[in-house]
């Protein structure tokens, strides 16, 4: 079965700051890789997601994630983190059911930013 | 752009009794996705559906049931609630095969 680890629970910026976000896979066959990003109280925004082709994907709101199969890992970066990405972010890897990707999702990490 | 609308935002119940949560997939997808998140988790998939029919089942509890109608909203049904029900539930929707869940902003139960 699909599994994604975020290893951080909590990881804290100052704004201005770069950010790389950890998850990492597990799934026997191609993955399809997703970053979600949740505000309180509110629903998941798809930031970006890998499917294919070009291991470095470029998303919404300035957030690259990299996709490197030797390390079963899907980071995501940003150079420059604003006060506004303070938010809960989360990793799914997406499996193909009847038809549709099915998202498994990972715990997520709280992104705090200092000023 | 129209989003997923997901009524009501939040509703509050008691335990045994039961629950309709509605959602408005945006105008054109075909696929309807169920989340449930309880406090401090992470989503997990309920069911989902396409062209009004079961597509997929996850984690939903026999106590539970869901359809998708002709204008493709969908209603999640939630009967007997236990207090483990409290969560947020989401509704999401897509185009099939595209990968990219619109979500809504959901609708929090709180069974007491």
């Amino acid at each position: 079965a699909q599994s994604v680890t975020q290893p951080d629970i909590h990881i804290t910026v100052s704004e201005g700051a770069s950010l790389e976000l950890r998850c990492n896979y597990s799934y026997g066959a191609t993955p399809y890789l997703f970053w979600y990003v949740q505000s309180p109280g509110q629903g998941l925004q798809l930031l970006l997601k890998y499917f294919s082709g070009d291991t470095l994907v470029q998303g919404i709101k300035g957030f690259e994630a990299e996709f490197k199969r030797s390390q079963s890992s899907f980071n995501l970066r940003k150079p420059s983190v604003h006060w506004s990405d303070a938010a809960e972010y989360f990793c799914a890897v997406g499996v193909l059911g009847g038809g549709s990707y099915i998202p498994t999702f990972g715990r997520g990490t709280s992104l705090i930013v200092h000023p | 752009a129209a989003g997923v609308i997901q009524s009501p935002r939040h509703l509050i119940k008691e335990k045994r009794e039961t629950a309709t949560l509605k959602c408005y997939p945006i105008p054109r997808h075909d696929t309807v996705y169920w989340y449930q998140q309880g406090p401090g988790q992470d989503p997990q998939f309920l069911i989902s559906f396409y062209e009004k029919m079961q597509s997929d089942k996850g984690s939903i509890p026999d106590r539970f049931s869901a359809q998708q109608f002709s204008d493709y909203h969908s209603e999640l049904n939630m009967s007997s609630l236990e207090l483990g029900d409290s969560a947020l539930y989401f509704c999401a929707s897509s185009l099939r095969l595209a990968g990219d869940q619109y979500f809504g902003a959901g609708t929090r139960l709180s069974v007491l």
